[in-house]
């Protein structure tokens, strides 16, 4: 069926350290790979998209890697920041009815 | 724009009562969906609707109805509240038919079924 690993669940850097976060997908139709940022209490909120025709995506701090063979992208976190810490989801967007499927999270603590 | 919008934000059930959560958006968006979040699990698709008329099951639809009658709402039902229930759930929309896939969510409902 359709699915989206994440790891790893949790993860501790300290401040200005890099963070990676990894998700594998399944269904290799799926086009569209969003991340995800929810701080407690509170909604997710998109940070950066990634679509299957493009390899790699960079936002200031953060940028996105996508290969496409292997089935897996990554959420890249450079010069982390004590509000950088929150809850992270990937999500990969299925061919039938375009519904987005998310992994786990990762819990993502930058310690000052 | 007031986005996407829940109500309520919190409800208490009692094992076998019924309820709706409500869910709104002023985006004209076509697609729509319902989501539960448990620790550790992250989002779990319950159902989710493509256009108004239209709607289809996703990971988790068991003990949830839902139907689409107009464009803007889309809400979620709730036959025969179960403790397995509770969860804070997440209503969320985007546009299908421009190339901004992003996905708009709701503010939640934590739901808590004794």
């Amino acid at each position: 069926g359709e699915n989206v690993e994440q790891h790893p669940s949790t993860l501790s850097v300290q401040e200005g350290d890099s963070a990676v976060i990894k998700c594998t997908y399944s269904d290799s139709a799926s086009n569209y790979f969003p991340w995800y940022k929810q701080e407690l209490g509170k909604r997710p909120q998109l940070i950066i998209d990634i679509r299957s025709n493009v390899g790699e995506k960079k936002d200031q701090r953060i940028a996105v890697t996508l290969n496409k063979t292997a089935k897996h992208f990554s959420l890249h976190i450079t010069e982390t920041q004590p509000e950088d810490s929150a809850v992270y989801f990937c999500a990969a967007r299925v061919l039938k009815g375009g519904k987005l499927i998310f992994g786990q999270g990762t819990e993502l603590s930058v310690k000052p | 724009n007031a986005g996407v919008t829940q109500t309520p934000k919190f409800q208490v059930l009692k094992t076998g009562q019924s309820m709706t959560l409500q869910c709104a958006q002023d985006m004209n968006h076509e697609y729509m969906s319902w989501y539960r979040q448990d620790p550790g699990m992250g989002l779990r698709l319950i159902h989710y609707s493509v256009g108004a008329g239209i709607t289809d099951q996703g990971e988790v639809p068991n003990g949830y109805n839902v139907s689409r009658s107009t464009t803007e709402d889309f809400p979620l039902r709730l036959l025969s509240a179960a403790p397995s229930q509770t969860s804070v759930y997440f209503c969320a929309s985007s546009c299908r038919t421009s190339g901004n896939n992003e996905q708009f969510f709701g503010p939640g409902t934590r739901l808590t079924v004794l």
